[in-house]
């Protein structure tokens, strides 16, 4: 499988559940990102990995909990989430975070739903 | 703090025209401006990437002019077909001379290309 996968690509959730989203890039990338995209508005970045670390956390509320165990997988769980959290929610992959390597690639997201 | 600025939520055009899409920015001149092509239920392509010291960047039938004067970028589809058809995102990089990877996107503008 190549460039950036991503599970579930749908999820419809209620408020007191727990669940987790997985993102894999099959790049050999050490960066990777998580992005929010509600309709009508711009794509908002999360969080930001690089060689598994947190580098960003861009005030994402606590109920967002971001993991990276390794440079090919980031996952985000998800608990007591609010109907506004609905969204697409997008994993994207960048060689790493050096100037000449900043194009991202992106999974096909999951569109989560909040009921 | 930086903004960006797609002015045209949406732009239809004839097949073979030209089709022209404007970014502009407030504040300070980031280090780099991108464009992605993002097609519905899917996530954003990369398409170009131009750093503040070029001016205009190629690439087929797409062209990026970046105008630091104006703050403004400049995206142009030449000889346009209806497959050209997609939502068109402008991104920029947040922190200047900072951490790199950080982008901030623009709304896009929605292109519509009829035969």
């Amino acid at each position: 499988e190549t460039g950036v996968t991503q599970t579930p690509r749908h999820l419809v959730m209620g408020m007191t559940n727990k669940k987790s989203l997985k993102c894999e890039q099959h790049l050999g990338h050490n960066a990777m990102y998580w992005y929010k995209q509600s309709a009508k508005k711009p794509l908002e970045l999360m969080f930001v990995y690089n060689f598994k670390e947190q580098t960003e956390n861009n005030s994402v509320p606590s109920r967002f909990s971001p993991e990276c165990p390794n440079s090919s997988h980031l996952f985000l769980h998800l608990h007591t989430l609010q109907p506004e959290d609905s969204a697409l929610y997008l994993c994207a992959s960048s060689q790493d975070l050096r100037t000449s390597f900043l194009e991202q690639y992106f999974g096909p997201g999951t569109r989560l739903t909040v009921t | 703090s930086q903004k960006i600025e797609q002015n045209s939520e949406a732009l239809n055009i004839q097949e073979g025209k030209t089709a022209t899409l404007t970014c502009n920015y407030t504040n300070y001149s980031p280090a780099y401006l991108q464009w992605y092509r993002q097609d519905p239920g899917r996530g954003p392509v990369f398409l170009l990437l131009i750093r503040e010291n070029e001016k205009e960047k190629r690439k087929e039938r797409l062209k990026v002019t970046f105008d630091t004067t104006l703050k403004q970028s400049l995206f142009h589809i030449t000889a346009s077909q209806p497959a050209d058809s997609a939502t068109y995102l402008c991104a920029l990089d947040v922190n200047y001379g900072g951490s790199q990877g950080n982008l901030i996107f623009g709304k896009g503008t929605k292109l519509s290309v009829k035969p």
